[in-house]
């Protein structure tokens, strides 16, 4: 079992809807959790930063944490074609210098 | 505003030749990374550089070597390229371990080997 699990998707979706992205783990250590948004033939860029529980948002962008569950969430409001690209979650536990990946999902968004 | 900077782009070698990805950063930051990322497998990584003058095996080290040249330098030697080692090639940096730095990536090396 991985330690980091995530749907490669695809997820397609309309413009305008709310898409949530989704991934598990194990490791009950990982307090770092980030989500990095992939587009095509480029390198991943963090676009989430999360530190333990809880809720940040930014902008269309919310990360949700359940640390109870070992479940993270990305929501994505009123999406946008501009949006479709492969997300991965990452996280890593506090004085590592690894972070674990998930394999990625990828969302298109269609007009 | 450069960020972390790859060379090569793309690069198609034979089985048994040898090469050098390069990568460079200009955000002062302490620790490099390299990962290969392939379809279905995610990013997976090979060696990373807490520091200058250290180097560590990541989850996939066989068959590559690393070295730290400087704090802004880290490259990736692929001694006797391999059909298994197709894949696209990515650079990391970041502040370090502290609080869960987070990476920034460059842009890949996009490596066939036939």
């Amino acid at each position: 079992q991985k330690e980091v699990e995530q749907d490669p998707g695809p997820l397609s979706v309309p413009e305008g809807a709310i898409v949530s992205l989704n991934c598990t783990y194990s490791n009950s250590a990982f307090q770092y959790f980030m989500w990095y948004r992939q587009y095509s033939r480029k390198g991943p860029e963090l676009l989430m930063y999360t530190y333990s529980s809880g809720n940040k948002e930014d902008g269309r962008f919310t990360a949700q944490v359940d640390k109870s569950s070992k479940y993270i969430s990305l929501f994505i409001r009123d999406s946008q074609p501009s949006d479709s690209a492969t997300y991965l979650c990452a996280m890593s536990a506090q004085n590592t210098d690894k972070l674990i990946f998930g394999t990625g999902t990828r969302l298109q968004v269609f007009p | 505003n450069a960020g972390v900077t790859q060379t090569p782009k793309f690069q198609v070698l034979k089985t048994g030749q040898s090469m050098t990805l390069q990568c460079a950063q200009d955000m002062n930051h302490n620790s490099m990374y390299w990962y290969r990322q392939d379809p279905g497998m995610g990013l997976r990584l090979i060696y990373y550089s807490a520091s200058e003058g250290t180097t560590d095996k990541g989850e996939v080290p066989n068959g590559y070597n690393v070295s730290r040249l400087n704090k802004r330098e880290f490259s990736l030697r692929l001694e006797s390229a391999a059909p298994s080692q197709t894949s696209v090639y990515f650079c990391a940096s970041s502040f370090g371990t502290v609080n869960g730095s987070p990476l920034h990536f460059g842009n890949g090396t996009r490596l066939t080997v036939t």
